[in-house]
């Protein structure tokens, strides 16, 4: 079984400040990816960054940045120069490369909240 | 660009009823999914569905549930007769494929409140 822990349930950042959001993973799957959702008040849930489990370098995006430690088993987003419309929650997901595992395991998310 | 769209954005009905939550995944997309969000709480994994059949379900699919691809175009979830504890947010999700990384594209999701 896959599990995904998100030990951050809030976080309060000043604007333009990097902010890290920390996520910890357990698999006993060899393969697998790394996903980071944001979810706005509004609800919708939108796509950040992937990282699989043989990439070679940490994946980034724009402003976002993905700290891999494949041997910690941890997957922490990084947040470059944050604004305030970061102020979401994120959440943290996995999928393993293997049949019968279409579905995202979501962790429980981390509210982050910048602040002026 | 293209997205997934959902409705409605909110339904309200009486538990015992049948609701029916609608979906219209990205158009060349393949593997279509199902999630739910209750309030609070992390989103979970319901079912996913590819070529006209479901590929995988959770534990929390159980025979109350269904899903449907009626057309080329929609994708539907069925809630037979609602329970209060199916009050949570609806989300449908689509991919090109499956194999990593495949990225599931979520729509705004469906709140749905059971009285």
């Amino acid at each position: 079984a896959q599990k995904i822990t998100q030990t951050q349930p809030g976080m309060f950042v000043q604007e333009k400040e990097a902010v890290t959001l920390d996520c910890t993973y357990d698999t006993s799957d060899p393969s697998y990816g790394l996903f980071w959702y944001k979810q706005p008040s509004s609800g919708e849930m939108i796509f950040l960054i992937y990282q699989g489990s043989y990439d070679q370098q940490n994946a980034t995006e724009g402003r976002y940045s993905l700290n891999f430690q494949k041997a910690r088993k941890s997957a922490n987003l990084v947040i470059s120069a944050s604004q305030l419309g970061d102020s979401a929650m994120y959440f943290c997901a996995m999928r393993s490369s293997g049949g019968g595992a279409d579905g995202l395991t979501f962790g429980k998310g981390t509210h982050l909240i910048i602040q002026p | 660009e293209p997205e997934v769209t959902q409705t409605p954005s909110h339904q309200v009905t009486q538990m015992g009823q049948e609701v029916i939550l609608r979906c219209v995944p990205i158009s060349n997309h393949l593997y279509f999914y199902w999630y739910r969000q209750i309030l609070g709480q992390k989103v979970e994994f319901l079912v996913s569905f590819y070529n006209n059949e479901i590929s995988e379900k959770s534990e929390i699919f159980d025979d109350q549930f269904s899903v449907e691809r009626p057309d080329g175009s929609n994708f539907t979830l069925k809630i037979r007769s609602t329970k209060l504890e199916d009050s949570a947010m609806y989300f449908c999700a689509s991919s090109f494929g499956l194999l990593l990384p495949n990225e599931q594209f979520f729509g705004p999701g469906t709140r749905l409140t059971v009285l």
